[in-house]
């Protein structure tokens, strides 16, 4: 079946550091791969999304590349601020997702200090 | 966001009631869907709807059944409330072949 893997956190880092987290995935076929964001109290917003391999997904300084050779969705920003502090999901839709469904990893939780 | 509104935001009630929460799109989206959110169980589907009256199951549907009558509402009821139902709930909704947008959630405890 469809998987995703995130490295686990807590991630704590200081203001203007470099994030990347990690995100690996099991699928079938071609899926596509998101970046879901999810501050506290919120629900979950769409950072970016790739659709196929080799795109790369931007959005607010954030950056994920899809890598089918290494089935990869590694997200990264150059300079975090205090306000990137959230959870951060990993996500893939099956290239034939019934339902438009979704397979979440666990999340990785960031804290950055100012 | 996304023209998503779920309610109640937060309700506690007592183990063996029947609770129902809503959500609410103004998208006109063909799907919506329902997941719970535990800690170290991140986000776990429940059930979703693919259009009115057709539902199907998630990967956690015990004890929850759902309805949706009317394209903009998705109901989620718990028909007699248990403690291991204490969660964060929610909704989400996605156009044909699009993002899932998700609501802002709904706190419930559950004595």
């Amino acid at each position: 079946g469809n998987s995703v893997t995130q490295m686990e956190g807590p991630v704590t880092l200081s203001e203007e550091a470099f994030l990347t987290i990690n995100c690996t995935y099991t699928a079938t076929g071609y899926p596509s791969l998101f970046w879901y964001v999810q501050y506290p109290g919120e629900g979950l917003q769409l950072l970016l999304k790739a659709t196929k391999a080799d795109d790369k997904g931007s959005n607010k300084g954030f950056e994920a590349t899809y890598r089918k050779e290494t089935t990869s969705f590694h997200l990264e920003k150059g300079s975090v601020q205090v306000s990137d502090s959230a959870v951060y999901f990993c996500a893939l839709k099956a290239a034939r997702a019934a339902g438009n469904k979704l397979t979440f990893g666990g999340g990785t939780r960031v804290l950055v200090k100012p | 966001d996304a023209g998503i509104t779920q309610s109640p935001r937060h309700k506690v009630t007592e183990t063996g009631t029947p609770v129902t929460l809503r959500c609410h799109q103004t998208e006109n989206h063909r799907y919506m869907y329902w997941y719970r959110q535990d800690p170290g169980h991140g986000l776990r589907l429940i059930h979703y709807s693919y259009g009115v009256k057709d539902t199907d199951k998630g990967e956690v549907s015990d004890g929850y059944s759902v309805s949706r009558s009317k394209t903009e509402d998705f109901l989620l009821t718990l028909e007699s409330a248990t403690s291991s139902q204490t969660s964060v709930y929610f909704c989400a909704i996605s156009p044909e072949g699009g993002p899932q947008h998700f609501g802002d959630g709904t706190r419930l405890s559950i004595l």
